[in-house]
This record gives structure tokens, sequence and C-alpha cells, in this order.
């Protein structure tokens, strides 16, 4: 079935630093794609979407190119804060069912 | 309400009790999806409503699991006879599309930490 891979944390970066988080996926056709954030004692919140090939999802700095060629969506940021500290989801719908596929998730840590 | 609600934050259960957890979805939302997030990992597929219909249960890991949502709003997972490795988060999402193809946010709550001891 449709699935995410994301890659593997934590992720310690210092403040202004340059952010990656790489997700490939595997998928039926064209879904559109989905970077989520969960914040230490919150709930999931959509960070991004794509819902198409070369199109770019951002929001609050974050940005994520959807490539067709290379099925990736890596979350990028030019300089994290502390305030970005929070695990990373990388997702999208299933073809065959209702659900959205989720990667493992990142944990990302800023220091100041 | 404002968001999406869920009770209560916490449950510890001894292992053989039944559980019962609380959803409120965003008023008007159509779809409704129950998710487990084990320690250290993506949250998984249970169950999806739309309104009251159970229309996929695929994710169910088991018969003692069992969801329902009788009005088309707030939603219910049981959790009967409990053993230790369903201790998890239990994350309610919903949205206002119909299933995750509408490629529409869906809005999550803070989850239920279960523990069963």
């Amino acid at each position: 079935g449709d699935s995410v891979t994301q890659m593997e944390g934590p992720v310690t970066l210092s403040e202004e630093a340059f952010l990656t988080i790489n997700c490939t996926y595997t998928a039926t056709g064209y879904p559109s794609l989905f970077w989520y954030v969960q914040y230490p004692g919150e709930g999931l919140q959509l960070l991004l979407k794509a819902t198409k090939a070369d199109d770019k999802g951002s929001n609050k700095g974050f940005e994520a190119t959807y490539r067709k060629e290379t099925t990736s969506f890596h979350l990028e940021k030019g300089s994290v804060q502390v305030s970005d500290s929070a695990v990373y989801f990388c997702a999208l719908p299933d073809y065959n069912n209702n659900d959205m596929r989720f990667g493992a998730g990142t944990r990302l840590t800023v220091k100041p | 309400g404002a968001g999406v609600s869920q009770s209560p934050r916490y449950k510890v259960a001894k292992r053989g009790q039944d559980v019962a957890l609380r959803c409120d979805p965003i008023s008007g939302h159509v779809s409704l999806f129950w998710y487990q997030q084990a320690l250290g990992q993506g949250p998984e597929f249970l169950t999806y409503f739309q309104n009251e219909a159970q229309l996929d249960k695929s994710g169910l890991p088991s018969d003692r699991f069992f969801a329902e949502r009788p009005e088309g709003s707030v939603s219910t997972l049981k959790i009967q006879r409990t053993q230790q490795e369903d201790s998890a988060v239990y994350l309610c999402a919903s949205s206002l599309a119909t299933g995750t193809r509408g490629n529409t946010e869906a809005f999550f709550g803070q989850g239920t930490r279960l523990t069963v001891v």
C-alpha cells in the first residue's frame, strides 16, 4: 500500500541553523502530500501541504516541494528557532482506504 | 467547540479492564478518524466514520477494539479486556471532507494516553 518513509531522528540543531528532514513516498497515482507537526503536549497540526507535482507548500518559514521524479517531499527551513522544537510527520492519504499514512516522525530539538 | 476534544487525557487501566475513550469532533465535521500512536512512532489508522456510518475499521487490531459514533458527532473508542500492548496514545481527528481523498485538512485532538499496567 501507499506509504511514506522519513529520516530517523532525533535531530538537534542550534538556533538559526538550516533544517532538512527527508521524506520519500510510495503511492498509487499522485496524492497530496502533507507535513504535520506535534508540539510537546499538543495534538498534530497541519504544517503544510502540496496537492500536485512541483507544488511547493510553505508555512511559518518551512517549505517542502512535491518532487515526482524523486518521489520526495523534503521539509526545509532556512533558520530554525527554539520554538520549532517538535516532532514532524510526513503523511499521505492512502489510495485504497480512508486513512492518512504517517511516517514514524522526526524529533527536532533546537538549542539556543 | 473550537477544536477536537478528547477525554480523558490520561488513563491508567489494569490489565483485563475495559476502557472507553471519548472524542468530541469539531461541530459539522463529517469525517472522524481514530489513530493509535505507539511511543516513538507515527499514528496508525484504526477506523473511520462518515457521519454515523463506520465505513472502514480495517485498522482495528483485534475484536477487543470497538468504536461507535451513534449520532454522527461524538465518538467513543472502547477497548475490552485491555492488555499491555494496548498502551499507546489514541488520537482522534475530524475533517469536513469525506475520507482523506478530499485532501482536506484533518484536525487532531490532543489524544488520550492509555497505560495498561
